[in-house]
């Protein structure tokens, strides 16, 4: 089936790094990818819809300029957590899927630790 | 957007059927009820999706109302794997395909 590989798994680094995490479609071309964020104990929150070749799409009070989006080719979506802080802490998922009506398909998560 | 209504959680026993409701009193049309479950510290998973009538795959069965407002998941035998958080979904009112997740259902499964 398809198949969405999101990298890394996690990652551990200090405050006021820049962290990317990459979000590809493996057997499929999505134009349309999304990116979560889910803190413990609650449920997943839409930040964005990536869009590719345009911009992407953000949810009210999610700040783009924080959480930067590229969509580049047909297979692959980054979000790239600018000068990370503790706050920024969280797992990040995306998702991709062919139309409004079609199964979403969900990378395993980034789980993200600013110290 | 289309609101959907799960319980917080449920309880199971291990090896018996759970049924998942999900009510949904303002879907359209044409919209498509999916089913998504959340293992712990792992993305959702894909369970099943339907739009009319009951629909069937070898993860489980989806029963879904003749009005179409609500819908039930259907685990046949649970298993210890199968404790997650369950979500039921319908795509937006305003077009487009984003997924927005509710609170889900949290399955408990005792052995």
């Amino acid at each position: 089936g398809a198949v969405v590989s999101q990298h890394p798994s996690w990652v551990i680094c200090k405050s006021g790094t820049s962290v990317k995490i990459e979000c590809r479609s493996l057997d499929f071309q999505a134009t349309t990818m999304f990116w979560y964020r889910q803190f413990p104990k609650q449920s997943l929150m839409l930040m964005a819809t990536s869009n590719e070749g345009s911009k992407a799409t953000y949810e009210q009070g999610v700040e783009k300029d924080k959480f930067l989006i590229n969509h580049a080719s047909l297979t692959l979506s980054t979000l790239t957590v600018t000068s990370a802080h503790p706050e920024d802490s969280s797992f990040y998922i995306c998702s991709a899927n062919g139309g409004r009506n079609q199964p979403q398909h969900f990378g395993d998560g980034t789980r993200l630790s600013i110290l | 957007d289309a609101k959907t209504t799960q319980p917080n959680s449920m309880e199971s026993n291990e090896e018996e059927p759970v049924h998942l409701p999900c009510n949904h009193s303002t879907i359209s049309g044409t919209d498509y009820i999916h089913w998504y479950r959340q293992l712990p510290s792992q993305g959702p998973e894909y369970v099943i999706h339907g739009l009319t009538s009951n629909v069937n795959n070898r993860m489980a069965s989806l029963a879904i109302a003749e009005d179409r407002k609500s819908s039930t998941l259907i685990l046949h035998r649970a298993t210890l794997r199968d404790a997650a958080v369950y979500y039921c979904i319908l795509p937006p009112n305003t077009g487009g395909f984003k997924t927005i997740f509710g609170a889900g259902t949290r399955l408990f499964v005792k052995a």
